[in-house]
């Protein structure tokens, strides 16, 4: 059974700085992982989709990395701005359908 | 082109009655998901359709039923409602079904008093 896990839960930064969120999956036979945002009582927004051959994607001041092999990917946000503020999630597509397994996500916090 | 949309955005509903959910894909998409988004249990799978066809299902009750129109056009049920029920109910959809991109729509939630 497919188990994902998001570190740090919560985090705090000031604005501008460059920050990692963590992402780890117990079974590594994925199809693609993931990442999305979440403001409060909204639904999800995705960020990028990372396909299982791929190692890593772009987009703006998002970069996300995966590693299959050890069950791992990151999602390096640059120059943090206060409007980053939301949580973050990971999900892993495992089997086949369009099953998404999620994980419990970090709640950022970019302060002024 | 427009996004995933769910109706209605907000329900209030008591114990013992049912409710039916209503998701409508982005044009052109033929997969949808289904959701249970709560805080003590995160986001769980329900269940996922592909050209009118339950193609997967999820660890919940039967009192959780769905179904998908030639559409597209998703629907899922709750009948005998209880507390527990009161959540986020969010709906995806994707272009293909094992590696595309899902795209969630802003979620119906349900509360159950």
């Amino acid at each position: 059974k497919q188990e994902v896990t998001q570190i740090p839960a919560a985090l705090s930064v000031p604005e501008g700085e460059n920050l990692v969120l963590n992402c780890s999956f117990t079974d590594s036979a994925i199809y693609n992982l993931q990442w999305f945002r979440q403001d409060p009582g909204k639904g999800l927004t995705s960020l990028l989709l990372i396909q299982s051959s791929q190692r890593e994607q772009t987009s703006g001041r998002l970069n996300a990395s995966l590693d299959k092999s050890s069950g791992r990917s990151t999602l390096y946000i640059a120059a943090s701005q206060p409007g980053d503020s939301a949580t973050y999630l990971c999900a892993v597509h495992t089997g086949t359908a369009s099953k998404l397994t999620f994980g419990t996500g970090t709640r950022l916090q970019v302060t002024l | 082109k427009a996004g995933v949309t769910q109706t209605p955005r907000y329900l209030i509903k008591t114990r013992g009655q049912q409710v039916t959910l209503s998701c409508s894909p982005i044009s052109g998409h033929r997969s949808v998901s289904w959701y249970q988004q709560t805080p003590g249990q995160g986001l769980q799978f329900l269940f996922e359709y592909f050209s009118e066809t339950q193609r997967n299902k999820g660890n919940f009750p039967g009192r959780f039923s769905g179904r998908q129109f030639s559409n597209s056009r998703s629907e899922m049920n709750v009948s005998t409602l209880e507390l527990g029920d009161s959540a986020l109910y969010l709906c995806a959809s994707s272009l293909a079904v094992m590696l595309g991109e899902q795209y969630f729509g802003p979620g119906t939630r349900l509360t159950v008093t």
